[in-house]
């Protein structure tokens, strides 16, 4: 039972590279998402996929793009990372009922 | 725009008491409640769905209930122990174009 994977769960990056979190899930949902984690700013939206094909913005999209490659797959590219890009990462996807949840990808930026 | 809060923040118990966590939400209409847990440094591991339909939900010493008229979930854990101690994270969400949308957590401390 995969459910949700992310791929890396480390990460360092140094100011101003560049890289995508790969986030597959296998249970058919339409609906993917992207949070960022950071203390005392509980899990914010980065941004989202309503279906194969579609991406919305979210709260804090600034820095960051994605892509729905197709219905499994659902990246998040850091375009010119920045230390306050520093966070972890989690993908979900959901179906009528229940959020699933990635294990996180933790992003260091230096 | 769909408003969470938990309260209490934090929370720091001794072993043995049984705890009531609070979720709120600002719009009543038919949502589902996911409850999850989270250990320092780790992932999100989930503990209880309440759908729409239900009341409350049971496993093991958890139970969480949903209340719509009055836009509450409430997780009791009964007898608690140490291996409690993680951040207790609540989340609404439901089918269609909704964005599931979390609280800010309670964190929960039992010491022996």
């Amino acid at each position: 039972n995969a459910g949700v994977t992310q791929t890396p769960k480390f990460q360092v990056l140094k100011t101003g590279q560049s890289m995508t979190l790969q986030c597959a899930q296998d249970m058919n949902h339409n609906s993917m998402y992207w949070y960022r984690q950071d203390p005392g700013m509980g899990l914010r939206l980065i941004y989202y996929s309503a279906s194969e094909g579609t991406t919305d913005k979210g709260e804090v999209p600034n820095g960051y793009n994605v892509s729905r490659l197709n219905k499994r797959e659902f990246s998040l590219r850091l375009e010119s990372a920045a230390p306050s890009q520093t966070s972890v990462y989690f993908c979900a996807s959901k179906d009528l009922a229940e959020a699933f949840f990635g294990q996180g990808t933790r992003l260091t930026v230096v | 725009k769909q408003e969470v809060t938990q309260i209490p923040a934090a929370l720091s118990v001794p072993e043995g008491e049984n705890l009531v966590l609070n979720c709120s939400f600002t719009d009543s209409a038919i949502y589902n409640l996911q409850w999850f847990r989270q250990d320092p440094g780790k992932g999100l591991t989930s503990l209880l769905l309440i759908q729409s339909s239900q009341r409350e939900q049971t496993s093991g010493r958890l139970n969480a209930s949903l209340d719509k008229s009055s836009g509450r979930s409430t997780l009791y854990i009964a007898a608690s122990q140490p291996g409690d101690s993680a951040t207790y994270l609540c989340l609404l969400t439901r089918g269609g174009s909704y964005i599931p949308t979390f609280g800010r957590g309670t964190s929960l401390i039992v010491h022996p």
